[in-house]
């Protein structure tokens, strides 16, 4: 079935550093969703990306579509204590339900 | 906040018990979703009711029974779990289509601990 994997599992960075994290699917998505789950939290919805290529930002955020449509990342500009979580994305191939990698933990040491 | 209020927030319970998570949303939306998130693993789809017929069962255990009474209210039902039941177990709401997609909009969740 399809898969979609996340990397890395865990990123610790300085404040002010930035952050990448990947994701990649076994299968051509028609969209890639990303979620924040906040510590003691529940994922919340970020971003959603459709076509080929695409790119979004938020502040410091940026999500980008990979042109297969296999592929995803998202950046964070000079990240803030305030990013700490757990990123996921969540892709969905077909009419298949959205299927989540296993997300990529951030903490931010200030 | 998001509009999806899970009742009970923690949940303690033996493995001869039986118990049930509930889920209500106010959103006005005609999907919802149970999903169980363990330490270690992705998020795992478990039920999908749209327009509250059950659309999707990921081989789940019988001893985990949903119920959908109306497209606001999402039950599940638990009796004669095991210790590896013990997660965080999620429901989720969104508009409802035939097509699958949509966002997320995520309950707070309840913890599930069998002992």
């Amino acid at each position: 079935g399809q898969q979609v994997m996340q990397i890395p599992q865990y990123q610790h960075v300085q404040e002010g550093e930035d952050f990448t994290t990947y994701c990649n699917s076994s299968t051509t998505l028609s969209n890639i969703q990303w979620y924040k789950q906040r510590p003691g939290g529940h994922p919340v919805f970020l971003i959603q990306l459709v076509k080929s290529g695409e790119v979004k930002k938020q502040k410091r955020l940026t999500f980008q579509f990979g042109e297969a449509k296999k592929n995803s990342s998202l950046h964070i500009t000079a990240t803030q204590t305030t990013d700490v979580g757990t990123y996921f994305c969540a892709g969905i191939s077909g009419n298949t339900p959205l299927v989540f990698g296993k997300g990529t933990r951030l903490s931010v040491i200030a | 906040e998001t509009g999806v209020t899970q009742t009970p927030r923690h949940l303690v319970m033996g493995m001869t018990n039986k118990k049930s998570l509930k889920c209500e949303q106010h959103l006005g939306h005609n999907a919802m979703y149970w999903y169980k998130q363990s330490a270690k693993k992705p998020l795992e789809l478990m039920f999908v009711y749209n327009f509250k017929e059950q659309t999707e069962n990921n081989s789940v255990p019988s001893r985990f029974s949903p119920e959908c009474p109306n497209s606001s209210h999402l039950f599940l039902h638990l009796h004669t779990l095991q210790p590896e039941d013990s997660a965080l177990y999620l429901c989720a709401s969104s508009q409802g289509s035939e097509h699958p997609g949509e966002k997320l909009f995520f309950g707070s969740g309840t913890q599930l601990s069998v002992l």
